[in-house]
C-alpha cells in the first residue's frame, strides 16, 4: 500500500514555463513533507521541505504548496531551467515512525531549452 | 568533509555469491538508512539504523542483513545473492532534529547475473 501518491511520472516543460508536481498522503501523523531531487548517477538530495502549520514556502524559483484538508502537496517550480530536469521525489515522515520517509515513486523533469 | 560515502561503486555478482556494501558517514548522524533504487519503484526502504548497535527492518528486508557496530559505519550485506537483487543502493544518514535531513550517499550499483 503506497502512502505517498505522486504525479505525474513524466512532465516535459518548456524553459521558462512552470513545472508542477503533486503528491498526496493518507497518514494524517505525517508532520514533515520534503521534496527531494536527484541527477543521474547521484543520490537523491533535499529541495526544500515543509510542515503542516504553514500552506506555502518559497526557496528561490522552488515552491511547496500543502492543502492539509485535503491531504495534498505540491512543488511548483517557476521559469523552470534545463539545469532543473532531474528526478524529483516527495516524501512524508513522522516523529512517531522514527522519521523514516515515505517517498513517492518520483517525477522525471525535462525542461527544454 | 566527504559527507556520505559508499564503497564499491559497481559491482558484479553471480548468483548464490555474497558481499558486503560499505557505508560511512561522517556528519556524526544518529540514523543511517539503506535503500534500493529501481526503476519506477522509487526508493525503497531496505533496512534502518537509529543509534550505533541497533537495526531494524524496513520495507523489503528479505535477502538482506545489515550490522552497525560503530556510528560512522552502516554494513549491508548480501549472503546468497539473487537476480532480483539487481539494483541501485543508496545509503542515507541524518538525524532525528532539526531538518530531518537524509543525506545520501553517491550509490552503489550492483548486477546479478
Amino acid at each position: 500500500q503506497q502512502q505517498v501518491k505522486q504525479s505525474p511520472q513524466s512532465l516535459i516543460v518548456q524553459k521558462g514555463g512552470i513545472s508542477i508536481i503533486n503528491c498526496a498522503y493518507e497518514n494524517t501523523a505525517f508532520d514533515y513533507f520534503p521534496w527531494y531531487q536527484q541527477f543521474p548517477g547521484k543520490g537523491p538530495a533535499l529541495l526544500i521541505a515543509i510542515r503542516p502549520d504553514v500552506s506555502e514556502k518559497k526557496e528561490g524559483r522552488f515552491t511547496i504548496s500543502f492543502n492539509k484538508s485535503a491531504k495534498q502537496f505540491s512543488l511548483h517550480i517557476m521559469d523552470s531551467q534545463p539545469g532543473d530536469s532531474a528526478t524529483y521525489f516527495c516524501a512524508a515522515s513522522s516523529a512517531g515512525n522514527n522519521r523514516k520517509l515515505i517517498w513517492g515513486l518520483g517525477t522525471s523533469l525535462a525542461v527544454n531549452p | 568533509n566527504a559527507g556520505v560515502t559508499q564503497t564499491p561503486k559497481f559491482r558484479v555478482l553471480k548468483t548464490g555469491q555474497s558481499m558486503t556494501l560499505l557505508c560511512a558517514q561522517d556528519m556524526n548522524h544518529e540514523y543511517m538508512y539503506w535503500y534500493r533504487q529501481d526503476p519506477g519503484m522509487g526508493l525503497r526502504l531496505i533496512h534502518y539504523s537509529v543509534g550505533e548497535g541497533t537495526t531494524a527492518k524496513g520495507e523489503v528486508p528479505d535477502g538482506y542483513n545489515v550490522s552497525r557496530l560503530k556510528k560512522q559505519n552502516f554494513l549491508l550485506g548480501l549472503e546468497s545473492a539473487a537476480p532480483s537483487q539487481t539494483s541501485v543502493y543508496f545509503c542515507a544518514s541524518g538525524t532525528p532534529m532539526g531538518r530531518y535531513e537524509q543525506y545520501f550517499g553517491p550509490g552503489t550499483r550492483l548486477t546479478v547475473t
